[in-house]
């Protein structure tokens, strides 16, 4: 159980161009979804947290307009990178969080690699 | 603001030996939850264990076992045992108890285990 998958696992992608990621917890509904960033040997840096159905709240220092998230239902959650460059290249992790008591966890999707040529 | 730290960058072992990786945190919640996730080289984010602070008794799942010491706020993680597979790196993470924070992490910046044959 507690399954999220991510799409794509790795994309490349010209300068200038956008690309969507996909988010999707499997077997559950999830109370919040959240996108990460990871620089290589580095810890998850937290981009934005979004509920299904409002607007997502953006960390200081991440531009919500070059990264637009729309949370459309309690199991997708949709990363957008707009006019993507080169300094967007990186390692994006979602999850989705099961809220409640025990069940209070952050569950992972497998990650996407985007490269901006 | 609640911190985490992990002050082991990396560490080594020995195949079927056990290791411990440390992890402290500062908080004033009296609510939380504590974890630890594993990251392959792979890069999917594993949940390895959970901790609810109001529990007195230490998480185990198989090989995994925590040592959570409440008033030192000291989380530290042993694995028994150690496998080649549990070559990784670690992440010590802080969540709020339910109601207070959404479901958000707090990471620290992570353990590199390496498991030698």
């Amino acid at each position: 159980g507690a399954v999220v998958s991510q799409h794509p696992s790795w994309v490349i992608c010209k300068s200038g161009t956008s690309v969507k990621i996909e988010c999707r917890s499997l077997d559950f509904q999830a109370t919040t979804m959240f996108w990460y960033r990871q620089f290589p040997k580095q810890s998850l840096m937290l981009m934005a947290t979004s509920n299904e159905g409002s607007k997502a709240t953006y960390e200081q220092g991440v531009e919500k307009d070059k990264f637009l998230i729309n949370h459309a239902s309690l199991t997708l959650s949709t990363l957008t990178v707009t006019s993507a460059h080169p300094e967007d290249s990186s390692f994006y992790i979602c999850s989705a969080y099961v809220g409640g008591g025990p069940a209070d966890t952050q569950y992972f999707g497998p990650g996407t690699r985007l490269t901006v040529l | 603001a609640q911190t985490v730290t992990q002050s082991q960058p990396e560490m080594s072992v020995q195949e079927a030996e056990t290791v411990t990786l440390s992890c402290t945190y500062d908080t004033s919640e009296s609510n939380y939850y504590l974890f630890w996730y594993k990251q392959p080289p792979s890069r999917q984010m594993i949940l390895v264990i959970r901790q609810e602070a109001y529990k007195q008794q230490n998480a185990t799942e198989n090989r995994f076992s925590v040592n959570f010491q409440k008033a030192a706020k000291s989380f530290s993680l042993k694995i028994s045992d150690s496998q080649l597979g549990d070559t990784a790196m670690y992440f010590c993470a802080f969540m709020k108890g339910y109601g207070g924070s959404q479901g958000n992490l707090i990471f620290g910046k992570g353990t590199k285990l390496s498991v030698k044959p």
